[in-house]
């Protein structure tokens, strides 16, 4: 079955510090995958995505990932963190329709807080 | 671009009501999906269309639940007689399928309270 995994649930780290978030699917074809922020009471906001490629993809607000095949992995990093970068974080598959996307599967989401 | 609105943003019903949800996508985008969100999960996929075709419904979307994009532009999701297991946001997304893959945008959702 398709699935994604966000192993930790809340992280906390101190403003200026580095951040790594983890993702690891599931899926029998080659992923599209993404990483959303959801700021309390809003929406998702796409941080970065990967199709095809280069495997380290960079993203807004300074995020990067990097896709591992043999490891079917996705995580998430940030050099130094901002305390507005205090949101929950969703990993995200993509089903793959031979070249088209359907639906997105999403793991369950980590929490970052940010420590001044 | 307006990007995806969703009205209203919060609705409280009793159970038993029906209520119904709007989703405006991003105009010219021919794919809408439909996601529900429960405190502490990620989303959860209902249905998509593609214009005005609904492509896929998952198997969380049970009989109460309808959804309706008539022309290929708005979209809707109405709930029969609501029960608090509904109780949930309901998230709209849109995107342009070109045969590729794209990214889906989405609008700020619909926080829906059973009581």
């Amino acid at each position: 079955a398709q699935s994604v995994t966000q192993p930790d649930i809340h992280i906390t780290v101190s403003e200026g510090a580095s951040l790594e978030l983890r993702c690891n699917y599931s899926y029998g074809a080659t992923p599209y995958l993404f990483w959303y922020v959801q700021s309390p009471g809003q929406g998702l906001q796409l941080l970065l995505k990967y199709f095809s490629g280069d495997t380290l993809v960079q993203g807004i607000k300074g995020f990067e990932a990097e896709f591992k095949r043999s490891q079917s992995s996705f995580n998430l990093r940030k050099p130094s963190v901002h305390w507005s970068d205090a949101a929950e974080y969703f990993c995200a598959v993509g089903r793959n329709y031979g070249g088209s996307q359907g639906n997105l599967i999403f793991g369950k989401g980590t929490k970052l807080s940010v420590k001044p | 671009d307006t990007g995806v609105s969703q009205n209203p943003r919060h609705k409280i019903t009793k159970r038993g009501q029906n209520v119904t949800f709007r989703c405006d996508p991003i105009s010219e985008h021919n794919r809408l999906y439909w996601y529900r969100q429960t405190l502490g999960q990620g989303p959860e996929f209902l249905t998509y269309f593609q214009n005005e075709a609904q492509l896929e419904k998952s198997r969380l979307l049970s009989d109460r639940f309808s959804a309706e994009r008539p022309k290929g532009s708005f979209s809707t999701l109405e709930i029969q007689r609501t029960e608090q297991g509904d109780s949930a946001m309901y998230l709209c997304a849109s995107s342009l399928e070109i045969g590729a893959p794209r990214e889906q945008f989405f609008g700020p959702g619909t926080r829906l309270t059973v009581l």
